[in-house]
């Protein structure tokens, strides 16, 4: 069992439409991060939430942590291709040794133009 | 570009050898990552340094593998005797140790096959 559980597992849309991707653990976190990863590359950082209820807002992208600080949710609007990719959440657990990161199973997404 | 990187970023090697990877990471980031990520799930923490510390390591990190850290800057990681089980991309981070939290960036990985 996951200590950051993240769902869908797979998403396929059409370019246009608008996603949801959701990491939930029964955990509290001081932090977490959402990162996006290509095929064969590293993840690459895409947002650090730290404060409970906190929203920010990449473009198209928007993440929130929840008030808990135990869930967070990427949404995505107006998907487009080049958003296509295995988006994870990553957190770091309360006095977590070194800050290191807890990560979700990923969810993969795909946009079909 | 002076993001993280990892020294080979392939490696295909036979049952029972011996393979060395190497990260460099981001330049003044006291703090250094190894996680390893099996095929369709999320990475998983290894070990990690804080300058040339070796501070914690997952009971992932069996014996057979060892981490070094030696002046503070680049990292090793071993791995003797490999199985297929030891399959996968290994992902180093760096960052800045925060209190409650750090901005980890991580390097393009290296895939290691066992045949």
């Amino acid at each position: 069992t996951q200590l950051l559980e993240q769902s869908p597992q797979f998403l396929s849309i059409q370019e246009g439409e608008n996603l949801t991707v959701y990491c939930n653990s029964s955990s509290v976190f001081s932090s977490l991060q959402w990162y996006r990863q290509e095929p064969g590359e590293g993840p690459v950082l895409l947002v650090t939430v730290v404060t409970g209820g906190e929203v920010k807002k990449l473009k198209r992208l928007t993440f929130q942590f929840g008030d808990a600080r135990k869930d967070s949710s990427l949404h995505i609007t107006a998907a487009q291709p080049g958003d296509t990719g295995l988006y994870l959440c990553a957190g770091v657990m309360i006095k977590a040794a070194g800050n290191k990161l807890t990560f979700g199973g990923g969810t993969r997404v795909l946009v079909k133009p | 570009d002076t993001g993280v990187s990892q020294d080979p970023r392939h490696k295909i090697t036979k049952r029972g050898q011996n393979v060395t990877f190497r990260c460099d990471p981001i330049s003044e980031h006291n703090r250094l990552y190894w996680y390893r990520q099996t095929l369709g799930q999320g990475p998983e923490f290894l070990t990690y340094f804080q300058n040339e510390a070796q501070l914690e390591k997952s009971r992932l990190l069996s014996d057979r593998f060892s981490a070094e850290r030696p002046k503070g800057s680049f990292s090793t990681l071993e791995i003797q005797r490999t199985e297929q089980g030891d399959s996968a991309m290994y992902l180093c981070a760096s960052s800045v140790a925060g209190r409650y939290t750090d901005t980890q960036y991580f390097g393009p990985g290296t895939r290691l096959t066992v045949l």
